[in-house]
């Protein structure tokens, strides 16, 4: 069965970076874009970035451009999230999520999340 | 504010029907394929329609998904009280460049 297993949470101080990593089993992961979404406590869904099944492109949601930067080692099936220069409303639960396609068809299956919470 | 405007709450007495509508303003949503994911709270979502009406393998056929004019909407009948949950709807924004999500649906059940 399809796993998507997070980690790389935890709390942070603002300005610092934190690197997010997602192992995923179950699927041919070098064929599919992969995303990552966060949502903050007791709020909705936010989208945070997507690559390509490749690695060859991404595109990011307004509020993490030119912060966060969306990776992967297909040889690993591992996703990687690098957060830079964090804010403390970038805390949140991070998750994985596997696109059924490229990058815009849905997201077919979600990791369990990882916590992140920027603080002093 | 969320790109997609869903209600907020419903309510209703188990064995009964709903539905939840996601509207993007003046622009249709039929231009675009919805999904839609549940969201049981503490939990990870989980794909519930996508492409505006096919259900994933495993999920009940007590839920559907439909499009209409600047509405997409998901039904669900015979409800239970396991159904109480975050529904959220989700489409991509080609002039974005983005995943826009509606801001969620709880349901609670009676």
């Amino acid at each position: 069965q399809v796993q998507l297993v997070e980690s790389g949470g935890g709390v942070v101080q603002p300005g610092k970076s934190l690197r997010l990593s997602c192992v995923a089993s179950g699927f041919t992961f070098s064929s599919s874009g992969m995303h990552w979404v966060r949502q903050a406590p007791g709020k909705g869904l936010e989208w945070v970035a997507v690559i390509w099944f490749d690695g060859s492109n991404a595109y990011y949601g307004d509020s993490v451009k030119g912060r966060f930067t969306i990776s992967r080692d297909n040889s690993k099936n591992t996703l990687y999230l690098q957060m830079n220069s964090l804010r403390p409303e970038d805390t949140g639960t991070y998750y994985c999520a596997r696109d059924a396609g490229d990058y815009a068809s849905f997201f077919k299956d979600w990791g369990q999340g990882t916590l992140v919470t920027v603080s002093s | 504010q969320s790109v997609l405007t869903q209600p907020p709450s419903v309510s209703a007495a188990p064995g009964q029907s709903i539905t939840i509508s996601c509207s993007r303003g003046s622009s249709s949503v039929g231009e675009t394929f919805i999904s839609w994911y549940l969201q049981v709270a503490g939990t990870a979502p989980k794909l519930l329609i996508h492409d505006n009406e096919k259900r994933p393998s495993g999920i009940p056929d007590r839920f559907s998904g439909s499009r209409s004019g600047t509405s997409a909407t998901l039904g669900i009948t015979g409800l239970q009280t396991g159904d109480e949950a975050t529904y959220f709807c989700g489409t991509w924004d080609y002039s974005l460049r983005a995943w826009v999500f509606g801001g969620g649906t709880k349901l609670t059940v009676l």
